[in-house]
């Protein structure tokens, strides 16, 4: 079965920098594609980012590129997502998704970030 | 981007209800398109994938049609446990897009 459980989710100042883990289970980690995937607080869903099995290829949403950076680390079958220069507008329940080409197969139950002074 | 507009945002039907939403992609998708459902406090799941088929485990009440530019998720009958709201997502773009939402509610 598969087992996605972020981390890393605080309540942080405007400006400052987040680092949010996955931890991967129950499939073959560097056989997929990897997403981030948020929700702001009574908001729908938005796509943040992925990266690709070995982590070669990476995207990003207009709202975060330049500010965060997914990685991922295959020998500890674990997902990254760095968050720099966070705004309000960041915060959200960040999902953690396994990727099938680009479907969203497989998601976490979500860690909350909040950004509030 | 490709911006993806559903309809409607919301909408109340009693058990066993046909219940339709669609969804409007900004230009031509082929049939790059998913649905998924998301029930309150669960995470996302999803329903369909490559606009017609229906994902593992998933019922076979569910069902969605189209292709270009529009798209259409059908409950054939709907039941207690379909509360929820539904997305649809483009996987046409390598940059993935989400529709607002329709918000399923039991009469």
């Amino acid at each position: 079965e598969v087992h996605l459980v972020e981390s890393g989710g605080v309540v942080v100042q405007p400006g400052r920098s987040l680092r949010l883990s996955c931890a991967a289970s129950g499939f073959t980690f560097d056989d997929y594609t990897m997403h981030w995937v948020r929700q702001a607080p009574g908001k729908g869903l938005e796509w943040v980012s992925v990266i690709s099995w070995d982590g070669g290829t990476t995207y990003y949403s207009d709202s975060v590129k330049g500010r965060f950076t997914i990685s991922r680390d295959n020998s500890k079958n674990s997902l990254y997502l760095q968050m720099n220069s966070l705004r309000t507008e960041d915060t959200a329940l960040y999902y953690c998704v396994k990727g099938l080409d680009s479907n969203l197969e497989d998601w976490g139950q979500g860690t909350l970030v909040t950004v509030s002074s | 981007d490709i911006q993806m507009t559903q309809s409607p945002s919301s909408l109340s039907a009693s058990v066993g209800d046909r219940v339709t939403i669609t969804c409007r992609a900004s230009q031509g998708i082929s049939n790059f398109l998913n649905w998924y459902q998301h029930r309150p406090g669960k995470a996302p799941k999803l329903l369909i994938y490559a606009a017609s088929s229906l994902h593992s485990g998933v019922p076979s009440r569910f069902s969605g049609s189209g292709s270009g530019t529009d798209f259409t998720l059908t409950i054939s009958s709907l039941q207690p446990e379909d509360l929820a709201t539904y997305y649809c997502q483009q996987s046409y773009s390598s940059l993935l897009t989400f529709g607002g939402g329709t918000k399923v509610e039991i009469k």
